[in-house]
C-alpha cells in the first residue's frame, strides 16, 4: 500500500500528558498537511510543509502544538500538556507538485485522540 | 477565500442518481472546484476536480456552469456504500483548502 499512513490510529491519554503522532506521506509527494477534525465538522487546517520547511501555521495551532518534517519525509505532530479540548481526529494529507494553481491532497486514515 | 454553501444532508435510495449542488458565488478566476468523500473514521478521499463545463471519471461527474458560481456533483446509481459526507472545496493551493461541514448523504435500501 503506497498511500498515506498514520500512527497510531488511536490514542487515549490523560490530561496534561504529551502525545506525538506520525505521518508517512506518499513517497514522491513533497507537500504535507495536518488537519484536525471534530465530530460533525469538516477537517480544519493546522499546518503545511513543503519538503522540510513549515510554511504555514493556522491560529488553531497553539504553542502546545509543534510539527516537524525532518529531511522532508515523514512528519510528527506533538501536543504538549494535552487538554480535553484536544480530543479529535488528527488527519495528515500529502500532495504531489501540481500546476501553479491546483493540487489534490491524499489523506491518511487519521489518528483519533481522546484526552481524559 | 471563496465560501461554499452546500446542503447539510440528503437522502436517496439505492439505484438512484444523486446530485449535490455547491454554491460558490465568489469563486476566483484561478480557483478549481474539488469534491471529497469521507466515510466515518476515515480521512477524506478525492472524488473529482474541475475548472469548467463537465468532468467525468469512473466514480462521478462534475457539472460546472459557465459562470462557475455553482457546481453539481453527480453520483450515478448510488449504493448503500455511497453513504458518506461529501465536501465541496473551491480554491487550488494549500491555503485554500478549507472544508465546510459537508453534505451528509444517506442511501437507503
Amino acid at each position: 500500500d503506497t498511500g498515506v499512513s498514520q500512527n497510531p490510529r488511536h490514542k487515549i491519554t490523560k490530561r496534561g500528558q504529551n502525545v506525538t503522532f506520525r505521518c508517512d506521506p506518499i513517497s514522491e509527494h513533497n507537500r504535507l498537511y495536518w488537519y484536525r477534525q471534530t465530530l460533525g465538522q469538516g477537517p480544519e487546517f493546522l499546518t503545511y510543509f513543503q519538503n522540510e520547511a513549515q510554511l504555514e501555521k493556522s491560529r488553531l495551532l497553539s504553542d502546545r502544538f509543534s510539527a516537524e518534517r525532518p529531511k522532508g519525509s515523514f512528519s510528527t505532530l506533538e501536543i504538549q500538556r494535552t487538554e480535553q479540548g484536544d480530543s479529535a481526529m488528527y488527519l495528515c494529507a500529502s500532495s504531489e507538485p501540481g500546476t501553479r494553481y491546483v493540487e489534490t491532497q491524499y489523506f491518511g486514515p487519521g489518528t483519533r485522540l481522546l484526552v481524559l | 477565500l471563496a465560501k461554499t454553501t452546500q446542503p447539510i444532508s440528503m437522502d436517496s435510495y439505492e439505484g438512484q442518481e444523486v446530485n449535490i449542488t455547491c454554491s460558490h458565488n465568489n469563486i476566483a478566476t484561478n480557483d478549481y472546484i474539488t469534491w471529497y468523500q469521507q466515510f466515518p473514521s476515515q480521512g477524506p478521499r478525492f472524488i473529482i476536480q474541475g475548472y469548467k463545463t463537465k468532468v467525468t471519471n469512473e466514480v462521478a461527474s462534475l457539472f460546472i456552469p459557465a459562470d462557475r458560481k455553482s457546481s453539481t456533483l453527480s453520483l450515478p446509481r448510488v449504493s448503500l456504500s455511497d453513504t458518506a459526507v461529501y465536501y465541496c472545496l473551491v480554491g487550488g493551493l494549500y491555503n485554500d483548502m478549507r472544508f465546510g461541514a459537508g453534505t451528509r448523504l444517506t442511501v437507503k435500501p
